[in-house]
């Protein structure tokens, strides 16, 4: 079964918009969980979070992790073109460093 | 740059072939791990190396595939007698291991079986 889900699988909105992406998961050992933006090559790390409530900030993205609703948002203020990409969830188990990667949310940002 | 580095980016192999990708991790870097990306689908982790270890390859398939991280060189992701299934992206990252564990990805080996 599937240790980590995205929602939405797509979403398509237009420039100036704000989005919220979604990743719950459901892992044993839970020790981190990663963001990462894929575009038309391999994925780039955004944000790495480890403890409930303290919200990342990178520009106009930011994400929080809820270790007791097993959740993480992340979200993107006045959206541009340039945030087209794939969005991944990873999360890390304390054994052996294992990552469970989610299905992604597919980003579309209209001009 | 001293990113991590994949060779070759593409990868054309008949059915029967092997396949061997190489990933060479970030200067400093001695954790590697292998993911593949079918076609509609998110990473799926295939296996953990450090230096001449195996650490976790609970993600590889039983047949056919097999991994290395040799104490000089890149690590190597081997497919032996490829079929069209194995068609897919193949994502080497790397990390520092201990406290420096965010992993940092290759551009990935685009396999294509025919």
């Amino acid at each position: 079964e599937d240790k980590v889900v995205q929602s939405p699988l797509s979403l398509v909105v237009h420039e100036g918009d704000t989005v919220t992406l979604n990743c719950s998961y459901e892992v044993t050992n839970f020790r981190s969980l990663l963001w990462y933006k894929q575009e038309k090559k391999a994925p780039t790390f955004l944000f790495m979070l480890t403890s409930s409530g303290i919200e990342k900030k990178s520009g106009r993205l930011s994400s929080i992790l809820d270790k007791k609703e097993l959740s993480s948002i992340l979200n993107i203020t006045a959206t541009q073109t340039g945030d087209s990409a794939i969005y991944l969830c990873a999360v890390e188990e304390y054994n052996f460093n294992k990552f469970y990667f989610g299905s992604g949310t597919k980003l579309n940002v209209k001009p | 740059n001293a990113g991590v580095m994949q060779n070759p980016r593409h990868l054309v192999r008949r059915r029967g072939q092997e396949a061997r990708l190489r990933c060479s991790p970030m200067k400093g870097h001695s954790h590697v791990y292998w993911y593949r990306q079918l076609p509609e689908e998110g990473l799926k982790f295939m296996v953990y190396l450090q230096k001449e270890n195996i650490i976790d390859e609970s993600g590889m398939p039983k047949e056919r595939f097999s991994a290395e991280f040799p104490k000089e060189g890149p690590s190597i992701l081997r497919i032996q007698q490829v079929v069209r299934g194995d068609s897919a992206a193949y994502f080497c990252a790397s990390s520092g291991g201990g406290s420096s564990y965010e992993q940092y990805f290759g551009p990935g080996t685009r396999l294509t079986v025919t």
